[in-house]
């Protein structure tokens, strides 16, 4: 399968709502998981990392959850806004495996 | 974070020409590089790698002579689309490590269109 699959393509909150975009990845040796956000014309921006040795790592409205059993990290934004409009991407940096990407789209 | 400098962010060049884009570890000295090519809607696709002092590392598919690549300082890289042409119209994106040698950040991209 995929070295990384990210589900989904695209994702229409209404804006206060939540969101979460799953990252699965297949190498089990991996041991470090960034999410990136990339706006339109942009370069990529690392928003949040995990470590393995950790869970959970929380940063304001932005939150990264790891299960190193099922081999998954997810990404979940709370109370969004318009601005949180934007791609998203998982990644395994020393793989150079990507995610395919998520479209995030916060309705006013 | 550490910060990578990206230029130009856009560049519109005729069929025939070359094109020189550049990419910049500001306040970190980055041996490595590195160089990808987005297509709309899709994944970032790592072209090669770009080491300082000595020749870049190409993924399969991806022609050396086409895609120049020169880092001849720990704080820059460049790379070099040679005689472009309208197929080579893209989002380029470099990327280095910090210091750790674990986070990648990234260029704010240079988007390629070739009349």
């Amino acid at each position: 399968g995929e070295n990384v699959e990210q589900h989904p393509s695209t994702l229409s909150v209404q804006e206060g709502d939540s969101a979460v975009i799953k990252c699965t990845y297949s190498d089990s040796a991996s041991n470090y998981f960034p999410w990136y956000k990339q706006e339109l014309g942009k370069g990529p921006q690392l928003i949040i990392d995990i470590r393995s040795n950790v869970g959970e790592k929380k940063d304001q409205r932005i939150a990264v959850t790891l299960n190193k059993t099922a081999k998954h990290f997810s990404l979940h934004i709370t109370e969004t806004q318009p601005e949180d409009s934007a791609v998203y991407f998982c990644a395994i940096p020393n793989k150079f495996y990507f995610g395919s990407g998520t479209k995030l789209n916060v309705k006013p | 974070g550490a910060v990578v400098s990206q230029h130009p962010s856009w560049v519109i060049c005729k069929s025939g020409t070359s094109v020189k884009i550049e990419c910049r570890s500001l306040d970190f000295q980055a041996t490595t590089m590195f160089w990808y090519r987005q297509f709309p809607k899709q994944s970032l696709m790592l072209m090669a790698t770009s080491n300082e002092g000595s020749k870049a590392t190409y993924e399969q598919g991806v022609e050396k002579d086409k895609f120049l690549i020169n880092h001849a300082s720990l704080t820059l890289s460049t790379l070099t689309v040679t005689s472009a042409h309208p197929e080579d119209s893209s989002f380029y994106i470099c990327s280095a490590r910090d210091r750790g040698g674990e986070k990648l950040f990234f260029g704010s991209g240079t988007q390629l269109s070739v009349l």
